[in-house]
């Protein structure tokens, strides 16, 4: 059940910027927006989430637009470990609170 | 903070053992952990949501009888995959989520890769 879209992989130069899009068109007032990342062989590492402001945070900045239909992740300057599969989840934190995992978008960063 | 372990990091068996990995949450308590099962090339998926004193709740599809799962203290889940054969054969992946935190995130531990032979 994708409730978000993103695309299926994008690369980006050693120490630029890397701007990750999602599209979450469905979300609803009670979905927080996250974000994880998973390296190879490891287990997913939480990044971030928002729910209407901008966020930011050692690792990352969150930017969601007004009418939260879409996110994007921004890493300022990207390393060669920040090479992995990012995923854009929308959670609701009055539910269940199961995270939807889907196909994410695998960033390459390109020394 | 928010630190998950799992144990064994892999493990392999023959096929009709049964194999135990342990979830633990090191530096905050957990009422609530999830298992995930993720094949090659492919994304996490939840397999069921531990619930400390109580029954796991699975998901569509996951046999219950074969992934039994216990989650006897704030700190400690276990996912036992009973009569494991080759087509069991995964990453199984454990988060929790910090009970005192007011917000839902969810914190993931290395992951236990099971070889079945």
């Amino acid at each position: 059940d994708a409730k978000t879209t993103q695309p299926t992989s994008m690369d980006c130069a050693e120490g630029r910027a890397a701007n990750l899009p999602c599209n979450h068109s469905t979300i609803s007032g009670n979905e927080y927006v996250y974000w994880y990342r998973q390296i190879h062989s490891q287990g997913p590492q939480y990044i971030i989430h928002g729910l209407k402001n901008n966020e930011t945070n050692e690792m990352a900045s969150l930017i969601i637009t007004e009418d939260r239909k879409s996110s994007t992740l921004i890493l300022p300057h990207a390393t060669l470990r920040d090479t992995a599969v990012y995923y854009c989840i929308v959670l609701d934190q009055t539910g269940a609170n199961n995270l939807f995992f889907g196909t994410g978008t695998r960033l390459t960063v390109i020394p | 903070g928010a630190v998950v372990s799992q144990h064994p990091s892999r493990v392999i068996c023959k096929s009709g053992t049964s194999v135990k990995i342990e979830c633990r949450s090191l530096d905050f308590q957990a009422t609530t952990m999830f298992w995930y099962r993720q094949f090659p090339k492919q994304s996490l998926m939840l397999m069921a949501t531990s619930n400390e004193g109580s029954k796991a709740t699975y998901e569509q599809g996951v046999e219950k009888d074969k992934f039994l799962i216990n989650h006897a203290s704030l700190t400690l889940s276990t996912l036992t995959v009973a009569s494991a054969h080759p087509e069991d054969s995964s990453f199984y992946i454990c988060s929790a989520r910090d009970m005192a935190s007011g917000d839902k995130t969810q914190y993931f531990g290395p992951g236990t890769r099971l070889l079945v032979l």
